[in-house]
């Protein structure tokens, strides 16, 4: 079975400071791995994957993701906050075989101070 | 080129009703899977239809079926509501049924049941 753990439901940072939103995973095979955002009474949206090439993964709106194995971590960060950023972000994860089958973790309210 | 539409955007029901929720791919999809997300909750996967099969399903009750039709489009049904049924229903469309494939959502149908 897999599953996800985001720590912190709620961060907060200022604008221009570094976002870090954290991810950990459990997988019993070689994970595929997502950041969403959501933006209040919309869909998901895609910002990044990682599906075993690069580990340092560069994603869409300046995010970047590091899948980290032995820390079974894949955190998001982006160097310099934007008000825009402010959304919930969902990190998810699926097997290999079965990719349409996401499994998300709790999420992660990002608020973006002035 | 149309990106996943999903109709009704909102609707209400009462309890014992059925709903029927519609999907429409992205244009060069033939997978679709559709999640519920409650409030305040993250995403759960209800099912994936491919090749007009239903080929994998979440941890769900019968009275979630669905369908996919021959121009890859798809309808979600929900009989005998409940008030847990509440939630936002996201529809998302890939190309083959994972393999990693980047998930398309759309803006979901939200369904409120009295």
């Amino acid at each position: 079975a897999q599953s996800v753990t985001q720590l912190g439901s709620h961060v907060s940072v200022s604008e221009g400071a570094l976002v870090l939103l954290r991810c950990n995973y459990s997988s019993s095979v070689p994970p595929y791995l997502f950041w969403y955002v959501q933006y209040p009474n919309q869909g998901l949206q895609l910002l990044l994957k990682y599906t075993s090439a690069a580990t340092l993964v560069k994603g869409i709106n300046g995010f970047e993701a590091e899948f980290k194995k032995s820390e079974t971590s894949f955190h998001l960060t982006k160097p310099s906050a934007h008000m825009s950023d402010a959304a919930e972000y969902f990190c998810a994860v699926s097997d290999r075989w079965y990719g349409n089958k996401l499994v998300f973790g709790a999420g992660t309210i990002l608020r973006v101070k002035s | 080129d149309a990106g996943v539409t999903q109709s009704p955007t909102h609707l209400i029901k009462t309890r014992g009703q059925q709903v029927t929720l519609r999907c429409s791919p992205k244009s060069g999809h033939d997978t679709v899977s559709w999640y519920q997300q409650a409030l305040g909750q993250e995403p759960q996967f209800i099912f994936q239809y491919y090749e007009e099969e239903e080929r994998q399903r979440g941890n769900f009750p019968d009275r979630f079926s669905g369908h996919q039709f021959p121009n890859y489009s798809s309808e979600l049904n929900v009989n005998a509501l409940l008030l847990g049924d509440s939630a936002l229903y996201l529809c998302a469309s890939s190309l083959g049924q994972g393999r990693g494939g980047e998930l398309f959502f759309g803006e979901g149908s939200r369904l409120t049941v009295l």
